[in-house]
């Protein structure tokens, strides 16, 4: 079945760490992307990718870097996790002409 | 950019009653439009998908309207029960051809028995 999953589904990392956050999708879709979901804010573009090699940046692209090492795999970094970056993290991928996305389960991400 | 904006963000109704959540938005150029529902500690599942071209879709128990020349989009829980208690999110894509679902700032319906 054609899912997108995430790993890992929680993370604690103190001020300062770095932090790896997977994802891998089996849709072959060429569009993965980054959201994170705060409440108040629905969920928001971090980055996103058309394809292996390939990153755009998002909307709250600053303190993230991405990488999309195949069209399977696309990785969000945080290299100085902040408090602020507490959140909960989705990662989806499309296929951009029928506009269908799926959505992973999530990773919540615990900065102290 | 375009920017969608999403009321109420939270929504309390009884059993049976309707609920009704609408988004606008700013880009005439958005074509796609949906609506997702989360429930506490899940992703995000599709419930409708719309064209621009579609005003009134139907689904199981909710009506999705479309008003382009408002740039509004909204959803009406005709008559809700218990397990419609989730957030609801809008989203939309416009042509910038990057397929980036811009989503609304979510709604949190109760919905008591």
């Amino acid at each position: 079945e054609a899912a997108v999953t995430q790993s890992p589904r929680n993370k604690v990392t103190v001020t300062g760490g770095n932090v790896t956050l997977s994802c891998r999708q089996t849709n072959s879709h060429n569009y993965m992307y980054w959201y994170r979901q705060d409440t108040g804010h629905g969920l928001r573009l971090i980055h996103y990718s058309y394809g292996a090699g390939n990153l755009q940046i998002g909307d709250v692209p600053d303190g993230y870097k991405a990488t999309r090492t195949t069209q399977e795999d696309f990785f969000l970094l945080l290299e100085l996790a902040s408090p602020s970056q507490t959140s909960l993290y989705f990662c989806a991928s499309s296929d951009a002409r029928n506009s269908d996305y799926t959505f992973g389960s999530g990773t919540r991400l615990l900065v102290i | 950019g375009e920017q969608v904006e999403q009321r109420p963000p939270h929504l309390s109704v009884r059993e049976g009653d309707s609920a009704v959540i609408t988004c606008t938005y700013t880009d005439p150029n958005s074509y796609y439009f949906f609506w997702y529902k989360q429930e506490p500690g899940a992703s995000l599942q599709l419930l409708m998908k719309v064209f621009s071209s579609t005003e009134i879709n139907e689904g199981q128990g909710f009506t999705v309207l479309l008003n382009k020349k408002d740039k509004r989009l909204s959803l009406n829980l005709t008559a809700a029960h218990p397990g419609d208690s989730a957030a609801y999110f809008c989203a939309v894509i416009n042509q910038g051809g990057s397929a980036k679902l811009i989503f609304g700032e979510g709604t949190k319906l109760t919905v008591s028995s």
